[in-house]
């Protein structure tokens, strides 16, 4: 079946520093990718949605200045928090869909991120 | 706009009952789908199943099954035969899309599981 690869799977770093999260497909080519933010117990929230080759688009409430995603190839896009601080603290988790809406949408295992 | 509700926040059963785990939904779309997501303590999620608007059969898969009511908006999932391998947080999500359209998946806040032994 088709995976999604997403590294790193946990990262801890210190307050202010950048970090970036990559997410590819491996065995499929991915036209959509989204990323989803999900705090400790609560629900997934989309965050951005990105095509291959244009702007990613973000959901309300989402800094694209803080959380820059790139989509430059069909099979990896990747998302940076930009001087991240604790409150950046959360599991964020990928997912891709192939060419068509009617295609399912595969997820990453998700990267852990604590910021101290 | 969507709306997944998951009222039950947490459920603890012992092994080997049977428990259901309610969804309702809410949707201005004719056509739309509907999935259940398995995120075991690790944090990855596991696809369960997928259905779209227009078939209303209830789907069996082993200890799993899915109930789907229209006409109360509706999509639940019960396990029979409760094992502790169980023990996770199960999440409902809805799309107009089988692929998550445009817009991604919209979840429900989830319903954590626990199967005591």
């Amino acid at each position: 079946g088709a995976v999604v690869s997403q590294h790193p799977s946990r990262v801890i770093c210190k307050s202010g520093t950048s970090v970036k999260i990559e997410c590819r497909s491996l065995d499929f080519q991915a036209t959509t990718m989204f990323w989803y933010r999900q705090f400790p117990k609560q629900s997934l929230m989309l965050m951005a949605t990105s095509n291959e080759g244009s702007k990613a688009t973000y959901e309300q409430g989402v800094e694209k200045d803080k959380f820059l995603i790139n989509h430059a190839s069909l099979t990896l896009s990747t998302l940076t928090v930009t001087s991240a601080h604790p409150e950046d603290s959360s599991f964020y988790i990928c997912s891709a869909r192939g060419r068509g809406l009617r295609q399912p949408q595969h997820f990453g295992d998700g990267t852990r991120l604590s910021i101290l | 706009a969507q709306k997944v509700t998951q009222a039950q926040t947490e459920i603890s059963v012992v092994e080997k009952e049977d428990v259901t785990l309610d969804c309702v939904y809410e949707t201005r779309d004719t056509t739309y789908y509907l999935f259940w997501y398995k995120q075991p303590p690790s944090g990855e999620l596991v696809f369960l199943i997928r259905r779209n608007s227009f078939d209303e059969q209830n789907e069996i898969s082993g200890r799993y099954s899915w109930n789907f009511q229209k006409s109360t908006s509706s999509f639940n999932f019960t396990i029979t035969a409760s094992q502790v391998v169980d023990s996770a947080v199960y999440f409902c999500a809805l799309s107009e899309a089988p692929g998550g359209g445009a817009d991604g998946l919209t979840f429900g806040k989830g319903t954590h599981l626990i199967i005591q032994p």
